[in-house]
């Protein structure tokens, strides 16, 4: 079974904090992304990455960053937590680019 | 970009009744539609998926259609359980290529027993 492992099921930070959302896949897949999934709007892409070191914006980057330094970690980086980045984070993971997405439980990410 | 749109936002029925929820997508390229299911406290679960070359595709009690003409395509659940009660999500994207998955709102199913 692929297991996709977020660190932290809740977490709770201040404004103006810098936040890490560490997410680790256990079966070499190349892809990696990041989603935030908000009521009434679904699940909207943040970044993803297609190899070590490669990163490409999804949809909503703004106040975000990512960090892939080795194939089954991906991490999301809050340079400076707002508010508005209260939500529920999303990671998954593909084996290739037309192969389906494995998604972790999620981290219920507060800022206070 | 993308754009899937997702109908009901909510959907009661009864046990043993039948479910459909629908989407409609903006990109004539996109070519691949998954559907995930997602329970309390979990993540998306990839339950069924198709590709524009197949216009039906049945797993059990749950099927999935799609109109490349009209650009939708609906999820069926047939003989509905307790256990079907989750989030229901769309997707599209095209299924060569780096893009990624642009998701539906989500609709939430409750299975009344």
């Amino acid at each position: 079974d692929v297991k996709v492992t977020q660190s932290s099921r809740y977490l709770v930070k201040r404004t103006g904090e810098k936040v890490f959302l560490e997410c680790v896949q256990d079966m070499d897949h190349e892809n990696m992304f990041w989603y935030r999934q908000d009521p009434g709007l679904g699940l909207r892409l943040i970044y993803f990455s297609y190899d070590v070191k490669m990163k490409e914006k999804g949809d909503i980057p703004e106040g975000y960053s990512v960090s892939r330094e080795k194939k089954e970690r991906f991490s999301l980086i809050l340079e400076s937590a707002s508010t508005n980045q209260t939500s529920m984070y999303l990671c998954a993971s593909s084996r290739q680019s037309n192969q389906p997405q494995h998604f972790g439980d999620g981290t219920r990410l507060s800022i206070l | 970009g993308e754009n899937v749109e997702q109908h009901p936002s909510t959907l009661s029925v009864q046990e043993g009744d039948s479910a459909v929820i629908k989407c409609t997508y903006s990109d004539s390229a996109s070519n691949y539609f998954p559907w995930y299911k997602q329970e309390l406290g979990k993540g998306p679960q990839l339950i069924i998926d198709i590709r524009s070359n197949v216009g039906e595709k049945k797993d059990q009690r749950i099927a999935v259609t799609l109109n490349k003409t009209a650009k939708h395509f609906s999820l069926h659940i047939t003989e509905t359980q307790p256990e079907d009660s989750a989030v229901y999500f769309c997707a599209a994207s095209i299924w060569t290529g780096r893009r990624a998955l642009t998701f539906g709102s989500g609709t939430r199913l409750q299975v009344q027993p």
